[in-house]
């Protein structure tokens, strides 16, 4: 396997405009998680799905964010409209269980918004 | 929840140096502790799972230890190398919610 896959690896995108992030997941794990990481807040997680339902989206900063998985092998992360404020590296990681098994992490998304 | 708390936040060892730092996390309703290794510019990578009190992990020269009932996990590095330099993170399992720590940046001095 591939591994976790993520694109864009990079984005630079305007402040008001809409962001997709995508993320493949490691065929056969059942769990998928987004996490944003940022020089203040370290690593947070956003939201994770179980057999591509949403479980947690706690995370989830606000309204401007969302996040879909229609299939078990793919989910985006969306922010409309995105603001400075959401520069951050974004992961994606996957597992098989969700505490007992380690994740995997995808490359990170780095969004730099302007 | 409370925070899930790593210290030291930096570390700086000669290499060959054995070392070790500390994870503490909430003990109520806890489920697992995961250890990762995250080098800059790479994505945080497993070291070990941990889900009962007393649980000892080993890989390579890398080791961790658990107690759930105080709420720590020790890692420790025997004989580090400059290639061990790396941020490492602890998260925490309890109750449905998962908590990073942020992380002891590990520099290895050749």
């Amino acid at each position: 396997d591939a591994g976790v896959i993520q694109s864009p690896r990079h984005e630079v995108t305007e402040m008001g405009q809409e962001v997709t992030l995508r993320c493949k997941p490691i065929s056969g794990h059942d769990y998928l998680f987004w996490y944003r990481q940022t020089m203040m807040r370290g690593l947070e997680l956003l939201i994770y799905f179980n057999n591509n339902v949403p479980i947690d989206d706690s995370g989830m900063p606000e309204d401007r964010f969302s996040a879909k998985m229609p299939n078990a092998s793919f989910s985006t992360l969306k922010i409309q409209p995105s603001e400075p404020r959401d520069s951050a590296v974004y992961f994606c990681a996957s597992s098989f269980g969700v505490s007992s098994n380690e994740q995997y992490f995808g490359p990170g998304t780095r969004l730099t918004v302007t | 929840i409370l925070n899930v708390e790593q210290s030291p936040q930096s570390l700086h060892v000669q290499e060959g140096d054995s070392t070790n730092f500390t994870c503490s996390f909430p003990s109520s309703n806890f489920y697992a502790l995961h250890w990762y290794r995250w080098e800059t510019a790479k994505s945080p990578e497993a070291l070990f799972v941990m889900t009962l009190n007393g649980d000892e992990k080993k890989k390579g020269r890398i080791s961790a230890t658990l107690n759930t009932k105080e709420g720590y996990s020790y890692l420790y590095i025997k004989g580090s190398q400059p290639e061990d330099s790396a941020t490492y993170l602890c998260a925490s399992y309890n109750n449905n919610d998962m908590r990073f720590g942020a992380g002891t940046r590990l520099t290895v001095k050749p």
